[in-house]
Parts: C-alpha cells; structure tokens; sequence
C-alpha cells in the first residue's frame, strides 16, 4: 500500500538559509513523486514532479528534489530562504496504472515552512 | 490556459439551504477530483471522475452529490450539511482519464461555512 510520511511537522529557517524538507514514501511500484505549495487559503501549487526520469527533479522558484529508490526518500531543498517561501509543503505519492485505484494522490501530513527575517 | 476555476471563492450556508460548488477547466483533462480540506491536515479525497463517470467515492456522506455534466464542468451539491462540513473544498483535474498521473491541477477552492 502506498504511503507518505512528511519527518517534520514545522520547520524553521533564516532568510537566506537552504531549506530541507523530509519526505519518505513506501509503495510497492515505481510511483510518481510530486511536492505542492500551499500558502495560506489559497489551492496547491505544484513545485515539481518526479516521474521516472532523472532523479534529480528541479522546480519552480529554485526547488529542487532527490530521488533515491534505495532510501525510498524524495526530500525537497532549496539553497537559499526567500520570505515569499513560508507556506505549508505536501509531499504527494501516485502509483502507476492500474495500481493506482483511478487515480488516486496520497498526501503526506505537511510541513509548515517559516522563514525567519 | 492552465486554470481550474471554481465559484464561488467563500460560501456561508445553513444547515437546511441547498448550494452547489462549481469546478470548471478547459485543458481537455478526463479526470476531474473533489477534495476535502480542513486547517492545518492534508486534502481528503472526496471523489473522482474520469471520463464524466464517477470512478472513486470515498465512503462520502450522501449530503454531498456530485455531478459532471461534460468533460470541462464538475458540480458538487450540498444539502442538510453539518457545521463539520465546514472547510475548504479543492477541485482538481489531471490529464489522463485512465489514471495516469501526469500532473494534477488545483483550483484556489471555495471556503465553504456551514452555520
């Protein structure tokens, strides 16, 4: 069955820092990865994909993410902290057809990302 | 355009008023979702459409009834609801009808308040 599990319910970082967000998933396929943002009540934004190509995926507004099959890890950074950042994270997994019951997102709990001035 | 738009943006209803939710798209995708959010948790899958048929209900209170009148439209009825139901509701389409994911838009959701 597939899973996500988000390691850090908040984070907190200085303007300017690089930021790390933790993502492991489980699901017995090769699945699709993908991280959203979430600013406050607003819809979700994708940042990026990881859908079996190269492992190392680059997003919008200078995201980047690792695949690593091995580790069954998909963690999100980014190498400097902008204010404009501070939102809440979801790391989301889909299995591939027919595994994927139609079509289904499993969500990750969230990270809530605050950037200090 | 690369937009799901739904209306209305806030909504506050009564216990016994009957609303709809609108969703709409014009990217040609053939799976259309709702989803369920309250504050602070991730979305919760209501249900999905594919190919205008309904394909997934996750064990959703019959108070809510959805509706996908063409590829481009998704509706959700509410009636009798809960003061429990208030959150906000997230539509979203991806591309490919046959479960696929390729990516999955969302809409900016309708705050919905049920009083």
């Amino acid at each position: 069955a597939q899973s996500v599990t988000q390691l850090d319910s908040h984070v907190s970082v200085s303007e300017g820092t690089p930021v790390l967000l933790r993502c492991n998933y489980s699901s017995s396929y090769s699945p699709s990865l993908f991280w959203y943002v979430q600013h406050p009540n607003k819809g979700l934004q994708l940042l990026l994909k990881y859908t079996s190509a190269a492992t190392l995926v680059k997003g919008i507004n200078g995201f980047e993410a690792e695949f690593k099959k091995s580790e069954t890890s998909f963690h999100l950074t980014k190498p400097s902290a902008h204010m404009s950042d501070a939102a809440e994270y979801f790391c989301v997994v889909s299995d591939p057809p027919p595994y994927n019951q139609g079509g289904k997102l499993i969500f990750g709990q969230g990270t809530e990302l605050s950037v200090k001035p | 355009d690369t937009e799901v738009t739904q209306t209305p943006k806030h909504l506050v209803m009564g216990m016994t008023n009957k609303k709809s939710l609108k969703c709409e798209q014009h990217m040609g995708h053939r799976a259309m979702y709702w989803y369920k959010q309250k504050a602070k948790k991730p979305p919760e899958l209501m249900f999905v459409y594919s190919y205008e048929k309904l394909s997934i209900n996750e064990s959703v209170p019959s108070r809510f009834s959805p509706e996908c009148p063409n590829s481009s439209l998704l509706n959700l009825h509410l009636h009798a609801l809960q003061p429990e139901d208030s959150a906000l509701y997230l539509c979203a389409s991806s591309q490919d009808g046959t479960g696929g994911i390729v990516r999955a838009f969302f809409g900016q959701g309708t705050r919905l308040t049920v009083v």
